[in-house]
């Protein structure tokens, strides 16, 4: 079965903190992609990063990074120094090939 | 290149009617999938197709219904509609399976559907 799974419903930060999204998937593929996106109120999905499964190097673009840990299952996405344009609803997702399965979502809101 | 595009971006319909959703896929792009986005929930698969024929097809009921056109744009259709079908539908556009690489897929803006 593939699932997504993202425990944090809601965040509130104030700007300029870090924030990190949670995210934990199960599948049962060995070669599948994981993505973050980010919906803000117009509802288009914005893509952030994407990582495969063969490559657990963890790095940084501008203010995001993220930590994937392929024993732990889990793909956490980072937002350093957040800013007010950060909120929005972000997505953790599983693409194995076909489609992608999607967790149900984390809401930030940055406060200034 | 063109982004993936679809209409109408929003529509308002009653319980029992039908609904089509339209999406012009990314250029050089072959393979359509439509996802359902009820509020507060990330999106769910409904189907994909690929050279005009269905490649896929996730949870949803035969009333849920696609075509595929020759220049690969596809329509979603939704016969005798719940209220439970309110939600923006996404669709997205990548190269087919047959081709290498992930075939990752692009999203379009949606088209926000309201059942009344």
């Amino acid at each position: 079965a593939q699932k997504v799974t993202q425990a944090q419903t809601e965040i509130s930060v104030v700007e300029k903190e870090d924030v990190t999204l949670d995210c934990v998937y199960e599948t049962r593929d060995t070669t599948y992609y994981l993505f973050w996106y980010k919906q803000p109120p117009s509802g288009e999905l914005v893509f952030l990063i994407r990582r495969n499964s063969f490559d657990e190097q963890n790095e940084i673009s501008g203010r995001y990074s993220w930590n994937f840990q392929k024993s732990t299952s889990s793909f956490n996405f980072t937002i350093t120094a957040s800013q007010v344009v950060d909120s929005a609803v972000y997505f953790c997702a599983l693409f194995p090939g076909n489609q992608f399965y999607f967790g149900t979502g984390t809401s930030l809101t940055v406060i200034p | 290149e063109t982004g993936v595009t679809q209409s109408p971006t929003h529509l308002i319909k009653t319980r029992g009617q039908q609904v089509t959703l339209r999406c012009s896929s990314q250029s050089g792009h072959n393979t359509v999938s439509w996802y359902q986005q009820a509020l507060g929930q990330g999106p769910q698969f409904i189907f994909q197709y690929y050279r005009e024929e269905e490649n896929g097809r996730g949870n949803f009921p035969p009333r849920f219904s696609g075509l595929q056109f020759p220049n690969y744009s596809s329509e979603l259709n939704v016969n005798a509609l719940e209220l439970d079908d309110s939600a923006l539908y996404l669709c997205a556009s990548s190269l087919g399976p047959d081709s290498t690489g992930v075939n990752e897929q692009f999203f379009g803006p949606g088209t926000r559907l309201t059942v009344l």
